[in-house]
């Protein structure tokens, strides 16, 4: 399995702004993702952190609106930028440890976002 | 038609109870399935992949259906432990990326 903590955990900002998310892994991962989870919904993929290239996006979700770096194997950041009301939701870090047989993912606790 | 439907629920049952759920997914050449939990206001937890062949883990059964594209899950002897959120989840077929769906909600009382 995995530990994976993100920071902050929740958050209250104010529309137009901008937050970073940090997520950091107890072990090298080569498969990050970030997900959102809108309230009383299932979680949907925003995006995969490649390590060493640019983020891959999902459909509705541009690089301009959530910017994403992976510096190294350990580590991503999300920024959810220029921020509205509907960006009200919580994010959640994803990684996927991999055996022989086996594919698990694992989630971080979340950084529950809202946007006033 | 969602990629991942689920059984809307909620699904009320008393303690000892056996309750099933069911979720069908649309790509038929998604390869790896699982069921996760998510308890209130927390991130989901991985509960048990589901194989071909079908599989237990104590009080959970979770049995896949290729041809009809249909997954279960079973829990016998409910828990009051047991009251969550569950997700069925579906790989998208040769690419990394999990589907969730909308969940089924469980409650078990006393």
């Amino acid at each position: 399995s995995a530990v994976i903590s993100q920071k902050p955990s929740r958050d209250i900002c104010q529309r137009g702004t901008s937050l970073t998310i940090q997520c950091q892994v107890d072990s090298q991962v080569t498969m990050m993702f970030w997900y959102r989870q809108q309230p009383g919904q299932s979680l949907t993929l925003i995006a995969t952190a490649n390590q060493g290239s640019e983020a891959t996006y999902e459909s509705g979700f541009v690089i301009d609106k959530f910017p994403i770096s992976r510096p190294n194997l350990t580590f991503s950041t999300l920024t959810v930028s220029n921020m509205s009301p509907e960006d009200s939701s919580i994010y959640l870090c994803s990684v996927v440890i991999t055996g022989t047989v086996t594919y698990e993912q694992y989630f971080g606790p979340g950084t529950r976002l809202t946007v006033t | 038609r969602k990629e991942v439907e689920q059984d809307p629920g909620p699904f009320n049952v008393p303690e000892g109870a056996t309750v099933a759920f069911n979720c069908t997914y649309s790509n038929s050449a998604s390869q790896s399935f699982f069921w996760y939990r998510q308890d209130c206001r927390k991130e989901p937890k991985l509960l048990m992949s589901v194989y071909s062949s079908g599989n237990e883990d104590g009080r959970f059964t979770a049995q896949l259906n290729r041809a009809s594209q249909y997954i279960s899950l079973l829990i016998r002897d409910s828990k009051l432990s047991d009251s969550a959120t569950y997700l069925c989840v579906v790989n998208s077929g040769g690419y990394n990326k999990l589907i969730f769906g909308a969940g089924t909600r469980l409650a078990v009382h006393p």
